[in-house]
């Protein structure tokens, strides 16, 4: 019964181009939660997806940044056009209803 | 809207020691999660307390709700190397995604 998978563990960009994070949930998981963590800090809330339907967006800056969670696939959180600035751990988690998450190991992006 | 506050920020402590985090809301909560993330990994959930009161062991942690359902607390009794990490106790209202904070980052000196 695996966990959270997230791809890639570690993803270098230059600046300006596209980062693609990918995450599966755990099997009979429909909610799936994205969060940004910057070196030394806390979790940010990003973005809340079910399947096929984004639930609530609000901490996920307007531009540049997209979320999906299609009926077949994992989730995607896409980054277009990525700057320094977007050098964080990327977070997935999945659960079901209000119950504890279980996060997946992470995506560590790192941009040039 | 609920504000869930997390003392002390920072705790050092040596090997063998006790170690307790503190959660306090300002606000009544439906129920509190506890989450540790250790040095380079990802936050992983350790329990959820729903009841006023509740008090649930894992080990040597011991996990308090208050009667008050406003404050909980973590605490780790004899602490060993493996303690270390940062304790999170995030801010959850219904359907909404869980709010974490800086959470407490303890750690142990051998």
């Amino acid at each position: 019964n695996a966990g959270v998978m997230q791809n890639p563990r570690h993803l270098v960009r230059r600046r300006g181009q596209e980062a693609r994070l990918r995450c599966s949930p755990m099997k009979g998981h429909s909610h799936v939660y994205w969060y940004r963590q910057l070196p030394e800090e806390g979790l940010k809330f990003m973005v809340y997806l079910q399947k096929e339907n984004i639930i609530d967006e609000s901490g996920m800056p307007k531009e540049r940044f997209s979320a999906e969670f299609p009926k077949e696939g994992p989730s995607i959180l896409r980054i277009q056009q990525v700057v320094r600035g977007d050098s964080a751990a990327y977070f997935c988690a999945s659960s079901q209803g209000q119950t504890g998450y279980t996060f997946g190991s992470g995506t560590r992006l790192t941009v040039v | 809207g609920q504000q869930v506050m997390q003392i002390p920020q920072y705790q050092h402590v040596q090997e063998g020691e006790d170690f307790t985090t503190y959660c306090n809301s300002s606000t009544t909560l439906s129920n509190i999660q506890w989450y540790k993330q250790r040095p380079g990994g990802h936050p992983v959930f350790l329990i959820q307390l729903v009841k006023s009161g509740e008090v649930k062991k894992q080990k040597r942690l011991t996990f308090q709700f208050g009667e008050a359902k406003k404050n909980s607390s973590l605490h780790i009794t004899a602490t060993q190397t493996t303690d270390v990490g940062t304790y999170f106790c995030p801010r959850s209202s219904g359907n909404t995604p869980l709010v974490f904070g800086k959470g407490t980052r303890l750690s142990v000196i051998a």
